[in-house]
C-alpha cells in the first residue's frame, strides 16, 4: 500500500516569491493534516481537513497562506508571498478518522527554504 | 505552541545500552503518542498511551505515563544503531496533536 505523497520534495525560491505543495493521502484516509516543521522542533499542526471541509486552520497564518481538498483527497498548500522565516520542513499526513486515537500517517515532507 | 518537553534534548549511548527519554505536558489530554524521525523513514508513529493507563509495551519500548505529574517516559532497551533518529511526544488534546521538540538519540557502535 502506498503511503502519503507529497511532492516536491525540495523547494528553493526567492522571499516574495509563491510556492505550492501537494500531497496525495493514503486512499480511504478522510482526515488530512498540514504540519509545518521547523529546524530542531517538532511539528506544528497548520490545517486540518476532514473531506473536503477544513475544520481546524486556527494555526494557518492567513494573510499568506491558503490551503484546498477541493475533492477531499490531496490536497494543496500555498504560501504567497513566502518570507524568509517561512523555511521548513512541510509535512502532510492522513488517518482514517478525525479522533486522536487515529494514528497518523506522515509523508516525507518538502523541505521549503527561502533566500 | 508545543505544549511537550522531551528531555534531555540530546541523547548519545553505546550499541546494547537502554535508551530513556522524558516528556512533560501541561494541559489534560485524551492519550499521549511517541514518534520517530529519521532521514529514511520521516515521521513515525511508535506507540499510543491512554490516559487511563500507566505503562504500554511493544517490543523493545516500553512507555508509562504518570498523569499526575503529567509526564511521560519512553525506554527503549538493547538499543541498535538503527534506533538513532529524533523521538517526539505528542499529546492529543480533543482531535488534536501538540508535538513537543524532540529527544536527539545517536546510537554509537
Amino acid at each position: 500500500e502506498a503511503g502519503v505523497v507529497q511532492s516536491p520534495r525540495y523547494k528553493i525560491i526567492e522571499k516574495k516569491q509563491p510556492v505550492a505543495f501537494w500531497c496525495n493521502p493514503i486512499s480511504g484516509h478522510n482526515t488530512l493534516y498540514w504540519y509545518r516543521q521547523n529546524l530542531g522542533q517538532g511539528p506544528e499542526l497548520l490545517i486540518r481537513y476532514e473531506n473536503e471541509e477544513a475544520v481546524d486552520d486556527s494555526q494557518l497564518p492567513k494573510d499568506r497562506f491558503s490551503a484546498e481538498r477541493l475533492k477531499g483527497v490531496d490536497s494543496t498548500l500555498k504560501i504567497q508571498p513566502a518570507e524568509l522565516g517561512d523555511s521548513a520542513v512541510y509535512l502532510c499526513a492522513s488517518s482514517l478518522g478525525a479522533g486522536s486515537y487515529n494514528e497518523q500517517f506522515f509523508g516525507p515532507g518538502t523541505r521549503l527554504t527561502v533566500l | 505552541s508545543q505544549q511537550g518537553e522531551e528531555d534531555p534534548q540530546a541523547l548519545s549511548i553505546q550499541e546494547g545500552e537502554n535508551a530513556t527519554m522524558n516528556c512533560s505536558y501541561k494541559t489534560s489530554i485524551n492519550n499521549l503518542q511517541w514518534y520517530r524521525q529519521n532521514s529514511g523513514r520521516g515521521l513515525v508513529h511508535l506507540i499510543l498511551i491512554r490516559s487511563n493507563e500507566r505503562e504500554k509495551h511493544s517490543g523493545r519500548l516500553r512507555v508509562t505515563l504518570d498523569t499526575s505529574k503529567k509526564s511521560s517516559s519512553l525506554l527503549i532497551t538493547a538499543s541498535r544503531a538503527a534506533d538513532t533518529a529524533s523521538y517526539f511526544c505528542a499529546t492529543a488534546e480533543a482531535q488534536k496533536l501538540v508535538f513537543g521538540q524532540g529527544t536527539r538519540l545517536t546510537i554509537n557502535p
